[in-house]
């Protein structure tokens, strides 16, 4: 089955340390991939999305994501990560295929917490 | 653009009263979706429309929900009657739909937190 993981439901790390989410998908063709942002009590914000060509990805905040096929990942990095990163972090992908018209799959999603 | 409209902002209901919440998506946008989410289940998708046409209702939980779209700047999810489980936060979110099998990035509202007596 067509499937989106979030390996780590709650990381914490401190601030000013790198932080790394991981993102893993099961379909047999690269989809496209999304990196979504949820601060307390707000909507999803897109930080960056990966559709062809460099598979490392710059967005918004500083985050940056590297697609690597071999391993259908799409991790999402940030150097230094700043007490305002504290939020829920979501992967999604679009699978391709002619049955799909613009339906996300979502990841469980995954808590950040940083400590001063 | 003000973004994804929706409204209200918050409802408390009491259980068997109809509640209806409201979703106003970005101009030109032609793909409109409502999601669910709460602490155990996390973010579901619950229906979409392309072009103010259904597309997708398998995530709708039963019968005493329903979504309208029946323009493109407007959308309507019904739950009739409502049940304390119904509460939770329900986004809608609206992209511009590129075509079969291409992506554009979804844009969310700022959610309904629903709380059900």
């Amino acid at each position: 089955a067509q499937s989106v993981t979030q390996p780590d439901i709650h990381i914490t790390v401190s601030e000013g340390a790198s932080l790394e989410l991981r993102c893993n998908y099961s379909y047999g063709a690269t989809p496209y991939l999304f990196w979504y942002v949820q601060s307390p009590g707000q909507g999803l914000q897109l930080l960056l999305k990966y559709f062809s060509g460099d598979t490392l990805v710059q967005g918004i905040k500083g985050f940056e994501a590297e697609f690597k096929r071999s391993q259908s990942s799409f991790n999402l990095r940030k150097p230094s990560v700043h007490w305002s990163d504290a939020a829920e972090y979501f992967c999604a992908v679009g699978p391709l295929g002619s049955s799909n018209t613009g339906k996300l799959i979502f990841g469980q999603g995954t808590t950040l917490q940083v400590k001063p | 653009d003000a973004g994804v409209i929706q409204s209200p902002r918050h409802e408390v209901t009491e259980m068997g009263q109809e509640v209806t919440l409201r979703c106003k998506p970005i101009s030109g946008h032609n793909s409109l979706f409502w999601y669910r989410q709460t602490m155990m289940r996390g973010l579901e998708l619950l229906i979409y429309f392309n072009n103010n046409v259904p597309i997708d209702d398998s995530g709708m939980p039963e019968d005493r929900f329903s979504a309208k779209m029946p323009n493109a700047s407007f959308s309507t999810l019904k739950i009739q009657p409502s049940e304390p489980r119904d509460s939770a936060v329900y986004f809608c979110a609206s992209s511009e739909n590129l075509g079969t099998g291409r992506y554009n990035e979804q844009f969310f509202g700022p959610g309904t937190r629903l709380t059900v007596l």
